[in-house]
């Protein structure tokens, strides 16, 4: 079975423009989680999507956006970078349910560089 | 609101020899997981060990076992016999039990010398 996988695994933006990410789960995962990666501020919770919606939300500003498509692939969007922006972008997937139980598989990310 | 702390930035061990991470968390949840994860420089996260918070017992995985003390909000790792294979960062996670937000520690790096 594949693992997660995220594309682009390298990016490289200036500042005001917009990028999106891409995550495709393992089959039959129905919950992708995004979380951001930093030296600073370690491993962020983005959000998570289930079913096509949202369902939880951590706490970025509305720059940051995603959606999920009907196979459960999902996207992030964040739009006018900004320096502070430049991380590796984690996206996880599990089954479903509410609580992942450590149930949930990384891809390998997307490490977005703003200049 | 949940938080993870993680005090030790960088540890490093003998090869065949014990080390242990430690981690604490502050939670007001009576029922929650706790993981520890690995970070090799791959990037790809992966799961190394669960707790169940509702469960006494610590869990254990081969070389890899937990010291679960809920009252003092205490999750270390201990990692036996450590090989060169075991250098990675190691992230200490929190997740409620009634959403997947998972919060993560800062990360403890491991060094793990021949």
């Amino acid at each position: 079975k594949a693992g997660v996988t995220q594309t682009p695994r390298y990016l490289i933006k200036t500042r005001g423009q917009q990028v999106t990410l891409s995550c495709s789960p393992i089959s039959g995962h129905r919950s992708v989680s995004w979380y951001q990666q930093t030296p600073g501020q370690g491993l962020q919770f983005l959000f998570e999507y289930f079913s096509e919606t949202q369902r939880n939300k951590g706490n970025f500003p509305g720059r940051f956006s995603g959606r999920q498509f009907s196979n459960s692939r999902s996207e992030m969007n964040v739009s006018t970078l900004e320096l502070g922006d430049s991380a590796l972008y984690l996206c996880a997937s599990s089954l479903d349910g509410t609580t992942t139980r450590g149930f949930q598989y990384f891809g390998a990310g997307t490490r977005l560089s703003v200049l | 609101a949940q938080t993870v702390t993680q005090s030790q930035p960088e540890m490093s061990v003998q090869e065949a020899e014990t080390v242990t991470l430690s981690c604490t968390y502050d939670t007001s949840e009576s029922d929650y997981y706790l993981f520890w994860y690995k970070q090799p420089p791959s990037r790809q996260m992966i799961l190394v060990i669960r707790q169940e918070a509702y469960k006494q017992q610590n869990a254990t995985e081969n070389r890899f076992s937990v010291n679960f003390q809920k009252a003092a909000k205490s999750f270390s790792l201990k990692i036996s016999d450590s090989q060169l294979g075991d250098a990675a960062m190691y992230f200490c996670a929190y997740e409620g039990n009634n959403n997947n937000d998972m919060r993560f520690g800062a990360g403890t790096r491991l060094t793990v010398k021949p």
